[in-house]
């Protein structure tokens, strides 16, 4: 159980156009869905936390208008990097929680994003 | 805000010899959980443990959440055990639990 999806696994576009990357929990509902970006041989790093049906809280630093996070269901979250330029290209993670392991968080397997 | 340290920063076994990864936080948490990074990226939950000892095959975890760190031991280690471990601990800010990552131990273990 616990399991969490992301899609894509990998996405190259051009600077100046947007990319959304889908996270998925496939067998609970998520009461919480996090967003994390993770540089070469770095930490994670919170960007953005989101309830489902409400708006994201994002973490000091982070450009809510760059990046958009829409929690359309208990088992969807979409972020959406806008105008990508090649500083954004990074490896980016969700996780969810909920469940019978409430507090407990698990991670969707990432998405490298190279903007080129 | 919280702050979490892990050591040793990087460690090399060979394979079949024990090892002990710390892990040193500077405030009350309200959740400790131990991950494995694959060299794909995928994070691996290893424990959920805010406090007490686990054990799961050839890894166990404790947490002494009123002295502040945690340990995870790894036993026997085969090739398969490389890759980073982080831990991370969850602090309420904001209305929400986050959990906040420590560097990381990066593991190599060689044949």
């Amino acid at each position: 159980g616990a399991v969490v999806s992301q899609h894509p696994s990998w996405v190259i576009c051009k600077s100046g156009t947007s990319v959304k990357i889908e996270c998925r929990s496939l067998d609970f509902q998520a009461t919480t869905m996090f967003w994390y970006r993770q540089f070469p041989k770095q930490s994670l790093m919170l960007m953005a936390t989101s309830n489902e049906g409400s708006k994201a809280t994002y973490e000091q630093g982070v450009e809510k208008d760059k990046f958009l996070i829409n929690h359309a269901s208990l088992t969807l979250s979409t972020l959406t990097v806008t105008s990508a330029h090649p500083e954004d290209s990074s490896f980016y993670i969700c996780s969810a929680k909920g469940g019978s392991s409430y507090n407990e968080q698990f991670f969707g397997p990432g998405t490298r994003l190279t903007v080129l | 805000g919280i702050q979490v340290e892990q050591s040793p920063p990087d460690l090399i076994l060979q394979e079949g010899a024990n090892s002990t990864l710390r892990c040193n936080f500077s405030d009350s948490v309200n959740n400790l959980q131990w991950f494995h990074q694959n060299p794909w990226g995928q994070l691996i939950n290893l424990f959920y443990i805010p406090s007490g000892t686990k054990q799961n095959g050839r890894l166990s975890a404790t947490t002494v959440a009123t002295e502040r760190y945690s340990l995870l031991y790894i036993s026997s280690s085969q090739t398969t055990d490389s890759g980073v471990y982080f831990c991370a601990a969850a602090m309420f800010s904001g209305g929400y639990n986050k959990l906040i990552f420590g560097a990381g131990t990066r593991l190599a273990v060689h044949p």
